[in-house]
């Protein structure tokens, strides 16, 4: 596609309900972020897929975050048991070659 | 770490007048990016300038990288330049190390 495309744009969810959030990456890019930015602050890191290789978790916040990426093109960030806490925009981004970044409009989630 | 840090945090101006967003570095870098982050939450990628000067319209950067800094130059500012402008830079092939960013204020 033309651009980075995430849905649900808006997601509200109860405090324990799980969601499932997606990124559909510029076709052809080989890589793809996932980063999570509060009101105020810059984006911080969750995870990097190159194709459909996690190489970074290393940013996931706690292992009720799960992301894949399994045909290397549309990714899911899956988050279980939601807290108040992950109350964020949820941004994604896909690289070219040299991993210049195209960003989604990102999903904010609010929890309840 | 890389750290980086911009300034300033904040800016005013009035529309029409030019602004120089300095990125400061503290290590060696083979990837710098400019984004501007609208009102509305979209990120746009404005440079991606590991080194030298590029230009796009009235936007301009420029990258010392022996001396690990860059600039981002907005000149005759409209208001649709408000928003941050965050600079990211990174050492490895895919981590970038992000800014805390420059609000940036244009008034009618």
């Amino acid at each position: 596609g033309a651009g980075v495309s995430q849905s649900p744009r808006y997601k509200v969810a109860k405090r324990g309900q799980d969601v499932a959030l997606r990124c559909d990456p510029i076709s052809g890019h080989v890589s793809l972020f996932w980063y999570q930015q509060a009101l105020g602050q810059g984006p911080e890191f969750l995870t990097y897929f190159q194709n459909e290789a996690q190489l970074d978790k290393s940013g996931l916040p706690s292992d009720r975050f799960f992301a894949e990426r399994p045909e290397g093109s549309v990714s899911t960030l899956k988050i279980q048991r939601t807290q108040q806490e992950d109350s964020a925009v949820y941004l994604c981004a896909s690289g070219d070659g040299a991993n210049v970044l195209t960003f989604g409009a990102g999903s904010r989630l609010t929890v309840l | 770490g890389i750290q980086v840090e911009q300034s300033p945090p904040d800016l005013i101006l009035q529309e029409g007048a030019n602004s120089t967003l300095r990125c400061n570095f503290s290590d060696s870098v083979n990837n710098l990016q400019w984004f501007h982050q609208n009102p509305w939450g979209q990120l746009i990628n404005l440079f991606y300038i590991p080194s030298g000067t590029k230009q796009n319209g009235r936007l301009s950067a420029t990258t010392v990288a022996t001396e690990r800094y860059s600039l981002l130059y907005i000149s005759s500012s409209q208001t649709t330049d408000s928003g941050v402008y965050f600079c990211a830079v990174g050492d490895s092939n895919y981590q970038l190390i992000w800014g805390a960013g420059t609000k940036l204020i244009i008034k009618p």
